[in-house]
């Protein structure tokens, strides 16, 4: 049971290339969420999905685009990256989407764009 | 909207000391309250967390926290500090309506434990 994975764990961008990052879970969750992590500013919910083949957006989602095609997979694109975008990027899940759900994260993507 | 407010960014304490990191929060409706855990290189980790009922909350490794609602506080605490609770501690509320996706995190508290 590896919980929520997520790759790659590090990528260093130029500015206006794109990516994907990953992240998968193998608990059968139905909600997903991407955050990125600023240095004194916490967390940031940037999208989130409800289940399979559902997306929405979080507090600060310009610039970026996400999938759910899989129930245990949920990627995070970066069209064009701006250097705006260096941050930390973690991938969590709950089983649903109440506020008293523990969210488990994995272990996060440090992302540069030069 | 809620909001969480960590006071003290960097708390360094002494191994066998008290610990005591400290969180405010702002809420139009009863909170749910956590308190997440990230060690170096790691992704968080839920430590404990306050739904309804009693208002000490016990969680793992030996940290509990209170749910102050006179005072909008829930504050960490662990008796006896060891060197391995050193890491950034995030404190996080949920919104008014309850869900998961309206959870708000704090700005952070990394824990520093000196020998």
């Amino acid at each position: 049971n590896a919980g929520v994975t997520q790759t790659p764990k590090f990528r260093v961008l130029k500015t206006g290339q794109s990516m994907t990052l990953l992240c998968a879970q193998d608990m059968n969750h139905e909600y997903m969420y991407w955050y990125r992590q600023d240095p004194g500013m916490g967390l940031r919910l940037i999208h989130y999905s409800v289940g399979e083949g559902t997306t929405a957006k979080g507090e600060v989602p310009d610039g970026y685009n996400v999938s759910r095609l899989k129930k245990q997979n949920f990627l995070l694109g970066l069209e064009s990256a701006a250097p705006s975008q260096t941050s930390v990027y973690f991938c969590a899940s709950s089983a649903l989407g109440r506020g008293t759900d523990t969210q488990y994260f994995g272990p996060g993507t440090r992302l540069t764009v030069l | 909207a809620q909001s969480v407010t960590q006071l003290g960014s960097h708390v360094s304490v002494s191994e066998g000391a008290l610990v005591l990191l400290r969180c405010n929060y702002s809420s139009s409706v009863p909170p749910y309250l956590f308190w997440y855990v990230q060690y170096p290189n790691q992704g968080l980790q839920l430590l404990l967390k306050y739904t309804t009922g009693a208002t000490l909350v016990k969680g793992i490794n030996g940290f509990e926290a209170e749910f102050k609602k006179s005072e909008t506080s829930f504050h960490l605490t662990k008796p006896s500090a060891h060197m391995s609770d050193a890491a950034e501690y995030f404190c996080a509320v949920t919104g008014p309506s309850g869900s998961a996706r309206q959870l708000t995190f704090g700005s952070g508290t990394q824990l520093t434990v000196l020998p």
